[in-house]
């Protein structure tokens, strides 16, 4: 059972805009930054977004990322095949003084 | 550009004790937390433990009795030790840098599996 709440799968056409949303609470996403990471298959998590809506140098600006409240979510515009990907938010928590993951989305390029 | 690579010996006993070591390069140690995250496999990513190079530490509550994280800043490594393991610790296990500002966990090693298994 994750902290977080993320869907189990997504899934869009090439070209087309996904989102996937986070839900949290006032102890992580609440009062905290949120990250996005991209996990392809057999390889380690990579930081796609950082501090709710940045995007480290290399990552496409087709990807973003956006808070309110103590939800969040991360868009992927124009999708691509190679986006298919599990996809996981993270954010520090308060109580926990740890990070807390949500339990990751699977997405699909159709 | 901080890089990190994990190192263990890939299968454990069960009952016995599991020890890791991620060895930094390319970055000083006390600019960053190092977080050890976990994930079993098919399932999602579990914090495990950071620590900060003053040793202050902190656990994931649901591992506390069980593991010690610690740091050699002369060798750059940091060391994880899991006791009593089960089947429900196999997994990749992942070092991480966390940033001291925003607790992003920007750069990850590749990971080592760890099976335990008699």
């Amino acid at each position: 059972q994750s902290v977080l709440t993320q869907p189990p799968s997504a899934s869009g056409t090439p070209g087309q805009r996904v989102t996937i949303s986070c839900s949290g609470s006032s102890s992580n996403i609440g009062t905290n930054y949120v990250y996005w990471y991209q996990q392809l298959p057999g390889t380690a998590p990579k930081l796609l977004i950082y501090r709710n809506n940045q995007r480290p140098s290399g990552v496409p600006d087709r990807f973003s990322g956006s808070k309110s409240a103590t939800s969040a979510s991360l868009a992927i515009s124009g999708l691509r095949s190679e986006d298919e990907a599990d996809y996981y938010c993270g954010a520090w928590d308060d109580s926990l003084s740890g990070v807390v993951f949500g339990g990751g989305t699977k997405l699909t390029v159709l | 550009q901080v890089q990190l690579q994990e190192s263990g010996p890939g299968l454990v006993k069960p009952s016995e004790t599991l020890s890791l070591t991620c060895t930094v390069s390319g970055g000083s140690i006390s600019d960053y937390y190092w977080s050890w995250i976990r994930q079993p496999p098919g399932k999602g990513l579990e914090w495990v433990a950071w620590i900060y190079y003053t040793g202050s530490t902190n656990y994931n509550p649901s591992l506390k009795s069980r593991v010690t994280i610690s740091l050699d800043t002369s060798k750059k490594q940091i060391s994880l030790k899991l006791t009593s393991v089960t089947a429900a610790d196999t997994a990749v296990y992942y070092c991480a840098s966390q940033g001291t500002y925003d607790y992003v966990l920007a750069t990850w090693g590749q990971g080592t599996m760890v099976t335990v298994s008699s």
